[in-house]
């Protein structure tokens, strides 16, 4: 399967805290990307991390990948109730010249007021 | 203005129904996609057009038809509905300069 996984499923915090999300993937990677996906509508495009770099920052996000472990992370630091959302990475692959991104269940994320 | 507009938002239909979605982008992308989101969240990728040609295709029934009458329109056709088709589908686009998507805000398609 070239399914992504993402860690934990399921994530619960307090607003002010931080939130942590893992990321797996199994394919070679020409970047990697993170969206958001709040309930009922579309997914909305966080960041994106080249293959070539190993941490990238926007706001309060902060986004690291590690190739060699086929892995990434997605921090919010001082979380608010607004980014209750599910949070999905997508890897980038030029596999076979299928460029396409590849998706997993994503990290459904709540953050109680 | 929306980005990457899909029509309709929610779609019920009964089953052997034939029906499409559109979808139109105004930013000028040339990349467009179709993707299905079952109940469990999973995203599987259907279609992919450039620039007006197919360049993915993955495996669908082949009651799935995307008709792409120009780069900033994807539209996709189903025939002969089945329950399991049930899902919200999304379109996007991607500039061949950038790697980010833009979706579209969903259909929810309910098949009884």
């Amino acid at each position: 399967s070239q399914q992504g996984e993402e860690d934990p499923q399921a994530l619960s915090i307090q607003e002010g805290e931080n939130a942590t999300m893992n990321c797996s993937y199994k394919t070679s990677i020409n970047n990697l990307q993170w969206y958001r996906q709040n309930s009922g509508r579309g997914l909305v495009h966080l960041i994106l991390i080249r293959s070539n770099e190993r941490e990238k920052h926007s706001g309060r996000l902060r986004v690291t990948l590690d190739t060699s472990k086929k892995s990434s992370s997605l921090l919010i630091t001082a979380s608010r109730a607004a980014d209750t959302a599910s949070y999905f990475c997508a890897p980038f692959t030029n596999a076979g010249n299928n460029r396409k991104l590849i998706w997993g269940l994503g990290t459904s994320l709540a953050v109680n007021p | 203005d929306t980005a990457v507009s899909q029509t309709p938002k929610y779609l019920v239909t009964q089953m052997g129904n034939d029906k499409s979605i559109k979808c139109e982008q105004n930013l000028g992308h040339d990349t467009m996609y179709w993707y299905k989101q079952d109940s469990k969240k999973f995203l599987k990728i259907m279609f992919s057009y450039n620039n007006k040609e197919l360049i993915i295709n993955e495996t669908v029934p082949n009651r799935f038809s995307p008709k792409s009458p120009d780069k900033a329109h994807l539209n996709l056709h189903i025939n002969s509905l089945e329950l399991g088709d049930s899902a919200v589908y999304f379109c996007a686009s991607r500039s061949s300069r950038a790697h980010g998507y833009t979706f579209g805000s969903g259909t929810r398609l309910t098949v009884v």
